[in-house]
């Protein structure tokens, strides 16, 4: 049971926009940042947002993040093919003291 | 650009102790500002953060598996470890190394994961 929720899968038409969704509570998204992560098939993690909507160079502009209060939001546009992927959103748990990440979600482009 | 590099044993008996190596390229291990972190991964499941290090030395860990784990430097090798004693096939994962932003807590650049099964 991870402490960060989000939706196991989402999917979407080439072409179109998907967010996924990513929440949590005062003691990890509400208070620290956020950063995303694409997981390609037998792939290491990839960093594509940190400090909750920043992009890395590279990254292009098609993925987004926002945050608000105890949650936080991947959006995907102009979805293609090789976006298919697992995603993961990812902060830090004062409470806890760890380093924690969502469950991942499935983005299947259709 | 900065690379990283697992390697150690495939492979590992119950109740032994798993060691592996990350080998930092391309850039230096002793960046201020930068902790440097171990990740795992079950097959078919999600990450979870193992613990990190700053070039100092100085650590934190996963408190769940805090009894169990060590994770050490070493600067003149520009290299970092971890072991993990006592281990189950629970423990059985791709393991990955990552630079971390120690106070934002983003991982990045990742290594390419090494996969480490626990059987007899």
């Amino acid at each position: 049971q991870s402490v960060l929720t989000q939706p196991p899968s989402v999917s979407a038409a080439p072409g179109q926009k998907v967010t996924i969704s990513c929440s949590g509570s005062s003691s990890n998204i509400g208070n620290n940042y956020v950063s995303w992560y694409q997981q390609l098939p037998g792939t290491a993690p990839k960093l594509l947002i940190y400090d909750n909507n920043k992009r890395p160079s590279g990254i292009p502009d098609r993925f987004s993040g926002s945050k608000s209060g105890t949650s936080a939001t991947l959006g995907i546009t102009g979805l293609q093919t090789g976006d298919e992927a697992d995603y993961y959103c990812g902060t830090w748990d004062s409470s806890l003291s760890l380093a924690v990440f969502g469950g991942g979600t499935k983005l299947t482009v259709l | 650009q900065l690379q990283l590099q697992e390697s150690g044993p495939g492979l590992v008996k119950p109740s032994e102790t798993l060691s592996l190596t990350c080998t930092v390229s391309g850039g230096s291990i002793s960046s201020s500002s930068y902790y440097w972190g171990w990740i795992r991964q079950p097959p078919g499941k999600g990450l979870e953060w193992i613990g990190s290090i700053y070039y100092s030395g100085s650590t934190y860990y996963n408190p769940s598996l805090k009894s169990r784990v060590t994770i050490s430097v070493d600067t003149s090798k520009n290299q970092f470890s971890l072991k993990l004693s006592s281990v189950t096939a629970a423990d059985t994962a791709v393991y990955y190394c990552a630079r971390q932003k120690y106070s934002n807590n983003w991982f990045d650049p990742w290594g390419q994961g090494t996969l480490v099964t626990v059987s007899s």
